[in-house]
C-alpha cells in the first residue's frame, strides 16, 4: 500500500511546546501533503511538499521530506491550544490519488 | 468555511433502510470525492468522480451507490447497510484529479447503523 504511516499515533504536550511528527510510506512520490482534522471535522490542507524539495515552512509549520528514507515530518512551533486536531499525511505517487494514513492525535493543554 | 457543505450532518438508520447522503461544493471544481473514515483507521477512498463521471470505484459494496448529476453535486446513496459500516463520511473536491491536485472537504455525515 502506498498510503502514509504516521508516528506517534498520539502526542500530547503542552502551549508554546513543538510538536514533531512523521510520516513514512513505502514507494516513489510526486508530492506529499500534510491535512489537518478538527474534532468531528473534515480535513484542511496544510501544506505540499514536492520530490524534489526537501523543506517547506509555512507560518509555524516546517515540512521535511527525505525521499531516500521515503519518510517526511511535520514541525509545529510554539504550539497553541488551537492547534489541537489530528495530523495526516498523504503520499501522493505519480500513477495516483492521496493515500491518507490513520494520522496523529495532537493534544495541546494550556 | 471550505465551500464544501454535507448534509446531513448526523445520521441514523436501520439495517434495512434507504437513505442518501448530499454533498455540494461552491469551489467551481470539476473532481469530486467521497471518503470512508473509521475510527483509528485510514481514511479510504470510495469513488472518485471527474467533470460528473465516475473515474474510481475502490472495489466499494453495492449497497453504497453513488451519483454526480453536476459538477457542482455528489450523492452517495444507502442501502442494507450493516453496523460496521457506521463510520464518518466525507466528501471532498478538487479542482481536477491531477497529482498536485489538493482536496477541500466538508464537514462529514456521522453514519451510526443500528
Amino acid at each position: 500500500s502506498q498510503q502514509g504511516e504516521e508516528d506517534p499515533q498520539a502526542l500530547s504536550i503542552q502551549e508554546g511546546e513543538n510538536a514533531t511528527m512523521n510520516c513514512s510510506y513505502k514507494t516513489s512520490i510526486n508530492n506529499l501533503q500534510w491535512y489537518r482534522q478538527n474534532s468531528g471535522r473534515g480535513l484542511v490542507h496544510l501544506i505540499l511538499i514536492r520530490s524534489n524539495e526537501r523543506e517547506k515552512h509555512s507560518g509555524r509549520l516546517r515540512v521535511t521530506l527525505d525521499t531516500s528514507k521515503k519518510s517526511s515530518s511535520l514541525l509545529i512551533t510554539a504550539s497553541r491550544a488551537a492547534d489541537t486536531a489530528s495530523y495526516f499525511c498523504a503520499p501522493v505517487p505519480s500513477w495516483g490519488k492521496l493515500q491518507f494514513g490513520a494520522g496523529t492525535q495532537v493534544v495541546v493543554t494550556p | 468555511e471550505t465551500g464544501v457543505t454535507q448534509t446531513p450532518r448526523h445520521l441514523v438508520m436501520g439495517m434495512t433502510n434507504k437513505k442518501s447522503l448530499k454533498c455540494e461544493q461552491h469551489l467551481g471544481h470539476n473532481a469530486m470525492y467521497w471518503y470512508k473514515q473509521s475510527a483509528k483507521k485510514p481514511l479510504e477512498l470510495m469513488f472518485v468522480y471527474s467533470l460528473e463521471e465516475r473515474v474510481e470505484n475502490n472495489s466499494v459494496p453495492s449497497r453504497f451507490s453513488p451519483e454526480c448529476p453536476n459538477s457542482s453535486h455528489l450523492f452517495l446513496h444507502l442501502h442494507t447497510l450493516q453496523p460496521e459500516d457506521s463510520a464518518l463520511y466525507l466528501c471532498a473536491s478538487s479542482q481536477g484529479t491531477g497529482i498536485q491536485e489538493t482536496q477541500y472537504f466538508g464537514p462529514g455525515t456521522r453514519l451510526l447503523v443500528l
